[in-house]
């Protein structure tokens, strides 16, 4: 029961040009939204989040879309570095439910910018 | 800056076995998670841990699995008799705050012969 898809299992963006991944989610008690990085032989990293009641977060060169009425949430890398290549996961949990706040992930879009 | 440690960083077994992970969370999280991953799949939610219970676990976490905070410092995962099938990365994650961002270890290679 995938919860949280991410379609496109990998993306070739040139430096400097706009990176944007997609993620889409299936229950509607979702209300917070992470994304993830991943290195090769390393743990997830945090990279940014959204809270339901926000439409868009931004840090950086890094912003976070959400659209509740489509569940669909995007992240934007702008300007895109050689050094972002890697998987990005987008993650969701139910916070407003009594629960331990379980990340349910998606399967990861392998991000590669070329120089 | 703090992070999440996790030992060791590649576990080798055989089927039957008892294995024990461990991961030192950040020192002041309160709430411990355990994921796993195997090899071309997602990241899968095992169990969380708050208080010196588990508050939530899916259905991945069966009797063979355990978790421990034997001491202020160490968090546990227990398998008791290993499958083929539990080999992958297991990934330990911490926060101070539920519902906020989780921090992940970078994860044990779990492999069962």
């Amino acid at each position: 029961d995938q919860q949280v898809k991410q379609n496109s299992p990998s993306l070739s963006v040139q430096e400097g040009r706009i990176s944007i991944l997609n993620c889409d989610y299936t229950n509607s008690m979702f209300d917070y939204f992470l994304w993830y990085k991943k290195y090769p032989a390393e743990g997830p990293t945090f990279l940014i989040s959204i809270s339901s009641i926000k439409d868009k977060n931004e840090d950086g060169r890094f912003t976070v879309f959400l659209n509740k009425s489509a569940k669909h949430l995007s992240l934007h890398i702008v300007p895109s570095q050689p050094g972002d290549s890697a998987v990005y996961f987008c993650a969701a949990s139910a916070r407003g439910s009594n629960s331990g706040y379980a990340l349910n992930f998606g399967k990861g879009t392998s991000l590669l910018v070329t120089p | 800056e703090p992070e999440v440690t996790q030992t060791p960083s590649h576990q080798v077994t055989q089927m039957g076995q008892e294995v024990i992970l461990r991961c030192v969370p950040i020192s002041n999280h309160l709430y411990f998670y355990w994921y796993r991953q195997i090899l071309g799949q997602k990241v899968e939610f095992l169990v969380s841990f708050y208080n010196n219970e588990i508050s939530e676990k899916s259905e991945i976490f069966d009797d063979q699995f355990s978790v421990e905070r034997p001491d202020g410092s160490n968090f546990t995962l227990k398998i008791r008799s290993t499958k083929l099938e539990d080999s992958a990365m297991y990934f330990c994650a911490s926060t101070l705050d539920r519902g906020t961002e989780q921090f992940f270890g970078p994860g044990t290679r779990l492999t069962v012969l």
